[in-house]
């Protein structure tokens, strides 16, 4: 079935240095991936996003690029600060109609003074 | 922007007994309404899409007998968890698709604490 891997499950990184997660999606006819921040017992914040029109999006310290041909996309934060830590999540429109909105597995970042 | 009330945002039941999750579009009117649940450590999972005046939709896997949506109204749809079991403990969350909220129009309720005991 249709579905969005993401990979690493956890990312533990000193204080400064950058973070990179990666997903695949299986539907080709998705057309937005966007990237979502996660604390514990809260709900998703959309932290940055990208159309299928585009191949890169960057906003201050996050980036996010996307291959459609490959069918991946991937969040790229520099910089990382303590409070970059959260478990992130990327997510794509599945089937029905391009709207059911398909989340990763996610991943524990850690950032480490 | 938009905004989509959830509540409660905890409760706590005891087994057999049944709980209505609420989630109201404030400002927009929700013609689609995504149900998610969430197990600890785990990934936002969808069980169901519910569309304002039809039946609901389910994902497989899914008790459309246990898990009861409903969408009478544009801005309303609820999650009622019938007969909970402690199984049934979980993080629901809904999100609606908007055509003017943030994010290309997914705007998510601030979730729901179930604790079934």
């Amino acid at each position: 079935g249709e579905n969005v891997e993401q990979h690493p499950s956890t990312l533990s990184v000193q204080e400064g240095d950058s973070a990179v997660i990666k997903c695949t999606y299986s539907d080709s006819a998705s057309n937005y991936f966007p990237w979502y921040k996660q604390e514990l017992g809260k709900r998703p914040q959309l932290i940055i996003d990208i159309r299928s029109n585009v191949g890169e999006k960057k906003d201050q310290r996050i980036a996010v690029t996307l291959n459609k041909t490959a069918k991946h996309f991937s969040l790229h934060i520099t910089e990382t600060q303590p409070e970059d830590s959260a478990v992130y999540f990327c997510a794509a429109p599945l089937g029905g109609g391009g709207n059911k909105l398909t989340f990763g597995t996610g991943t524990q970042l850690k950032v480490e003074l | 922007g938009a905004v989509v009330s959830q509540h409660p945002s905890r409760v706590i039941c005891k087994s057999g007994t049944s709980v209505k999750i609420e989630c109201r579009s404030l400002d927009f009117q929700a013609t689609t309404m995504f149900w998610y649940r969430q197990f600890p450590k785990q990934s936002l999972m969808l069980m169901a899409t519910s569309n304002e005046g039809s039946k609901a939709t389910y994902e497989q896997g899914v008790e459309k007998d246990k898990f009861l949506i409903n969408h009478a109204s544009l801005t309303l749809s609820t999650l009622t968890v019938t007969s909970a079991h402690p199984e049934d403990s979980s993080f629901y969350i809904c999100s609606a698709k908007t055509d003017s909220g943030q994010g290309n129009g997914y705007t998510f309720g601030s979730g729901t604490r179930l604790t079934v005991v």
